[in-house]
């Protein structure tokens, strides 16, 4: 069964910092993968989404993401953090044939101090 | 054009009772999933839904739970008999098309709690 690791619930960083959030799944098969973020009481917002086009995915708010095959992993980075970054973030995964049912992780919530 | 509208926003009921969450797709949209977040925890995916069929119910609780898309209206998760292991946030998204890469859009959820 396909699974979505994030390592980190919390992750703290200071405004101007680089953020890196990490995501690994396990698979068999290529992936769809993608970045939700989550505001406090807010439904999901797409980030970015890898669909096999091109390793390197950059999404909206300075964010971007990089897939490695031969690591598993989807770490989403963004250079400079800033304050309205706050929020929580998810990796999320789909496979051929299950019609957009996402598999989530559990989420890591970031912290940007100044 | 409004995103995906869920309601009502927070639920409460009692132990037993029944509670009932609506979901108005984006317009255009004919391809309805639901997800439960538990406290702490990722999203978890219950439910898909096109319009007057089920297509995938591999996440729903065996019991209690049921779902529907109907020709009209919202879709429609039902839970009877609620008990406190129900209190969650219950998303709602919804795409124009079923596809795996098809990005789907999500409602900013209903919060149920279970006294």
């Amino acid at each position: 069964a396909q699974s979505v690791t994030q390592l980190g619930s919390h992750v703290s960083v200071s405004e101007g910092a680089l953020v890196l959030l990490r995501c690994n799944y396990s698979s068999s098969v290529p992936p769809y993968l993608f970045w939700y973020v989550q505001y406090p009481n807010q439904g999901l917002q797409l980030l970015l989404k890898y669909t096999s086009a091109a390793t390197l995915v950059k999404g909206i708010n300075g964010f971007e993401a990089e897939f490695k095959k031969s690591e598993t992993s989807f770490h989403l980075t963004k250079p400079s953090a800033h304050m309205s970054d706050a929020a929580e973030y998810f990796c999320a995964v789909s496979y051929t044939g299950t019609a957009s049912k996402l598999t989530f992780g559990t989420g890591t919530r970031l912290q940007v101090t100044l | 054009n409004a995103g995906v509208m869920q309601n009502p926003r927070h639920l409460v009921r009692r132990r037993g009772q029944e509670a009932r969450l609506r979901c108005s797709p984006m317009k255009g949209h004919s391809h309805v999933y639901w997800y439960r977040q538990l406290p702490e925890e990722g999203l978890k995916f219950m439910v898909y839904l096109q319009k007057e069929n089920i297509i995938d119910e591999s996440g729903m609780p065996k019991e209690r739970f049921s779902a529907e898309f109907p020709k009209e209206g919202p879709s429609i998760l039902r839970i009877q008999q609620v008990v406190r292991g129900d209190s969650a946030a219950y998303f709602c998204a919804s795409s124009p098309q079923g596809a795996w890469d098809t990005e789907a859009f999500f409602g900013q959820g209903t919060r149920l709690t279970v006294v």
